[in-house]
């Protein structure tokens, strides 16, 4: 079946710990997004990329890194210059429809 | 900057009740306004409107736009306890960068039997 698979679904890190979350995804989209959901915030776009190796920071990268050495795969790092890394992680894909499909999610706790 | 705002940020009800969810936004260079539905973790894809006036349907559920007013309604009818969720709106710009969305901050709904 055709979709995106994000991995961990949980993740627990210390502070000061680099984490990366895994995005892959077989609908053959161009461009690839990260969100963050926090209660109440809605989704704010963290990383986006429309095209292999190149990406673009989106309203709040501060603190995140990621890679696009493949078209199917979009890891983000959440580094330990992150000051609130504990939130929902959700990684999405689209193509020029603009429509965006999601992944079912990555939870991380900063312990 | 882009900027979405929804309203009410939470709505509980009966069963059987009809629904209004708004959205509304202010956008550079519009280009489509998108309600999404989240149950547990991924978001669902509801509704994609570009054009003001024209409804869009499916089943109890309706959305329309309104470009003038910059405002988006989600009205959801007889409701069931199925339809508890975090229903959320974006919007969409122009330019090269399709695809990239401004969420609102969504508005928790809760249908009670």
């Amino acid at each position: 079946d055709g979709g995106i698979t994000q991995s961990p679904k949980y993740l627990f890190r210390k502070e000061g710990q680099n984490v990366t979350l895994s995005c892959e995804q077989n609908l053959n989209h161009d461009a690839m997004y990260w969100y963050r959901q926090d209660p109440g915030q809605g989704l704010r776009l963290i990383y986006y990329s429309q095209i292999v190796n190149d990406f673009q920071k989106g309203d709040i990268a501060e603190g995140y890194s990621v890679s696009r050495e493949k078209k199917e795969s979009f890891p983000l790092t959440v580094t330990s210059a992150q000051k609130n890394p504990t939130a929902f992680y959700l990684c999405a894909s689209s193509s020029s429809t603009g429509e965006l499909f999601f992944g079912e999610g990555s939870r991380l706790t900063v312990l | 900057e882009d900027k979405v705002v929804q309203s009410p940020l939470s709505l509980v009800v009966h069963e059987g009740d009809t629904v209004t969810l708004n959205c509304s936004y202010e956008v550079t260079n519009f280009r489509s306004l998108l309600w999404y539905k989240q149950e547990k973790k991924a978001p669902t894809f509801l509704f994609m409107l570009t054009s003001s006036g024209i409804e869009k349907k499916s089943g109890r559920l309706s959305s329309i736009l309104d470009k003038k007013e910059l405002f988006s309604i989600l009205n959801i009818t007889a409701t069931q306890t199925g339809d508890s969720a975090i229903y959320l709106c974006a919007v969409e710009a122009g330019g090269t960068s399709y695809g990239k969305l401004t969420f609102g901050q969504g508005t928790i709904l809760t249908v009670h039997p």
